[in-house]
């Protein structure tokens, strides 16, 4: 199994550009979230989905557009970047029955800067 | 806006040295606390999750406690060692919520 796994790895975009990040999952897992990790926040919620065709806001939302297609893939849209989203970008999808007690798996990152 | 505190910010050590952290969370609507090992570059690996006040959890030099009355856990490290550095991420889940509310980590640096 591969886990959790995220495209790009990296990303330069210039103020404006639109993106969007990839994560899937091969362990048949409900929940999925992104984060975004900034020095001296910690991570922080930006949307998540309890299942497939199903999103949510996080605690920092705006800027960005979610979709669950289908179960395994979850997709973080920038639709018109700023220097301010500059970040890590994480990617995490939590247990089948996806209790708040299930562990968080987490994908390996993507840095993103906008310039 | 739910507060999860971590302390110290970072902490360096020398190799044997025992060392703990503080995690500190809401005690209203509590369900969950995780702890999680980041290493640089890497992604965050869950190392425990605990439930229930006075849970109690160890893996191997790591444990960790937990008192949801008063809305704290402890993580201890004993005989620390290099490949212990990291930062420590604690993360609390309340109710029904299935999200996770993070603490800004606390950096461990072993020294040799």
């Amino acid at each position: 199994n591969a886990g959790v796994t995220q495209t790009p790895k990296f990303r330069v975009l210039k103020t404006g550009q639109s993106m969007t990040l990839l994560c899937a999952q091969d362990m048949n897992h409900e929940y999925m979230y992104w984060y975004r990790q900034d020095p001296g926040m910690g991570l922080r919620l930006i949307h998540y989905s309890v299942g497939e065709g199903t999103t949510a806001k996080g605690e920092v939302p705006d800027g960005y557009n979610v979709s669950r297609l289908k179960k395994q893939n979850f997709l973080l849209g920038l639709e018109s970047a700023a220097p301010s989203q500059t970040s890590v970008y994480f990617c995490a999808s939590t247990g089948a029955s996806g209790g708040p007690g299930d562990t968080q798996y987490f994908g390996p990152g993507t840095r993103l800067t906008v310039l | 806006i739910l507060n999860v505190e971590q302390s110290p910010q970072s902490l360096h050590v020398q190799e044997g040295d025992s060392t703990n952290f503080t995690c500190s969370f809401p005690s209203s609507n509590f369900y969950a606390l995780h702890w999680y090992r980041w290493e640089t570059a890497k992604s965050p690996e869950a190392l425990f999750v605990m439930t229930l006040n006075g849970d109690e959890k160890k893996k191997g030099r790591i444990s960790a406690t937990l008192n949801t009355k008063e809305g704290y856990s402890y993580l201890y490290i004993k005989g620390s060692q290099p490949e212990d550095s990291a930062t420590y991420l604690c993360a609390y889940s309340g109710g029904s919520n299935y999200k996770l509310t993070f603490g800004k980590g606390t950096l461990l640096t072993v020294n040799p």
